[in-house]
């Protein structure tokens, strides 16, 4: 079982939709949870993270954690052409602060 | 606003040869990570440094593989010698401490013929 799963999607949604994407984590004692977006031929930035104390709303998108479940969630309202990207969750893992990468989820919103 | 530096941006070599990526991390970050990403994967860490000292590179292929942080500010990864499947995105990352977020620099794409 990989540590960190994600749908490779791609997901598609019309533009202004709220678009839904998750990851689950195999290891039930992580504390730090990060979602980053990469563009195609770009690096990964960070856009929000969140501790296992609760969710987080920043703007137009909305992390959120389900432990019981172990799955992350990342809500993007007001979806833009310009949100189309690859979306990375990562967790972090053991000593050192390693992250830990789902291989991403496509999104595509559609004008 | 402070960037993590890389180079060069791209690289293309024959399996065998020699190469050498380098990164300079945002100032005052004590924490710098190398990754690779294979294209349609998430990253990987290769290894991590605290100042000069290694903290973990139980994913880097040692037998090829080698990076050193030597004044604890900027890294050199160097691959020798190069294989085909060495193709990938090379990522160096950085941040304040052990704890802190990790900021991404540009990527070295690295294509082996």
């Amino acid at each position: 079982q990989k540590e960190v799963e994600q749908n490779s999607g791609p997901l598609s949604v019309p533009e202004g939709a709220i678009a839904s994407l998750n990851c689950t984590y195999s290891d039930r004692g992580s504390q730090s949870f990060f979602w980053y977006r990469q563009y195609s031929g770009k690096s990964p930035e960070l856009i929000m993270f969140i501790y296992s104390n609760g969710d987080k709303e920043d703007g137009r998108f909305t992390a959120q954690l389900n432990k019981a479940s172990q799955y992350v969630s990342l809500l993007i309202r007001d979806s833009q052409p310009s949100d189309s990207a690859t979306y990375l969750c990562a967790v972090k893992a053991g000593y050192g602060n390693k992250l830990v990468f789902g291989a991403g989820t496509i999104l595509r919103v559609k004008s | 606003e402070a960037e993590v530096a890389q180079s060069p941006r791209y690289k293309i070599t024959e399996k065998s040869q020699a190469v050498a990526f380098w990164c300079d991390p945002i100032s005052g970050h004590a924490t710098l990570y190398w990754y690779r990403q294979i294209l349609g994967q998430g990253p990987e860490l290769l290894v991590q440094f605290q100042d000069e000292s290694v903290v973990d590179d139980s994913q880097l292929p040692k037998d090829r593989f080698s990076a050193e942080r030597l004044k604890g500010v900027d890294s050199t990864l160097k691959i020798q010698p190069a294989e085909l499947g060495d193709s990938a995105m090379y990522l160096c990352a950085s941040s304040k401490d052990t704890g802190g977020t990790q900021y991404f620099g540009p990527g070295t794409r690295l294509l082996v013929l």
